[in-house]
């Protein structure tokens, strides 16, 4: 079964940092993207980018260039997305799936990473 | 970047139903488009790509049109697990772009 599977929950303090996680079995990792999206308290859905493991190939939305970065170890097949310095405004869903780059949509997704950041 | 407008932003239908949700693409996109499925405290599911394809496992009671600009996703004969919210997803040209969803209520 293709299955990805994100870490759990994350509860920080603004100015903390943070990696989460998503891995990828049941299909060979490198041969999908990974991409990224954000769903905000009670909002839709936004697309922050993509990456393509085996060569760690990236994509950022400008909305999120800068802010977060995107990482990828085939090693373990597992996508990261990590924070540097959080702000309560980083308190949302976020939900890593698989990209096919053929036909260009997202076919299987993780259950998604809640992180809240408050004082 | 591509801006995607879904209408209606809200619907309510009743079990057999058959609903329509358009979504407007402020350019070209081609055939680039997708539709999603989420329903409350889920990660969404894809249910159309490449604007018409059923993606496997999805009821043939949702289908997806159109191409370039205006597109349509059609859910006949509703059932109970159907109300939920859809987005339209953009893949033409990054950033790739969400609608702002259509939330779909029992009547």
């Amino acid at each position: 079964e293709v299955q990805l599977v994100q870490s759990g929950a994350e509860v920080k303090k603004p100015g903390e940092s943070l990696k989460i996680s998503c891995q990828g079995s049941g299909y060979t990792f490198t041969r999908y993207w990974i991409a990224w999206v954000r769903q905000m308290p009670g909002k839709g859905l936004e697309w922050m980018g993509i990456i393509y493991p085996a060569d760690g190939d990236t994509t950022y939305s400008p909305s999120f260039q800068g802010l977060v970065t995107i990482s990828a170890d085939k090693s373990i097949n597992t996508a990261h997305l990590q924070w540097s310095s959080l702000k309560a405004s980083d308190t949302a869903m976020y939900y890593c799936a698989r990209f096919l780059g053929t036909d260009r949509h997202m076919d299987v997704w993780g259950k998604g990473t809640t992180v809240t950041v408050s004082s | 970047d591509i801006q995607m407008t879904q209408s209606p932003s809200s619907l309510s239908a009743s079990v057999g139903d058959r609903v329509t949700i358009t979504c407007r693409a402020s350019e070209n996109v081609n055939n680039y488009l997708n539709w999603y499925q989420q329903r409350p405290g889920k990660a969404p599911k894809l249910l159309i790509y490449a604007a018409s394809s059923l993606q496997s496992g999805v009821p043939s009671r949702f289908s997806g049109s159109g191409s370039g600009t205006d597109f349509t996703l059609t859910i006949s004969d509703l059932q109970p697990e159907d109300f939920a919210i859809f987005y339209c997803h953009q893949t033409h040209t990054t950033p790739y772009t969400f609608g702002q969803g259509t939330k779909l209520e029992i009547k």
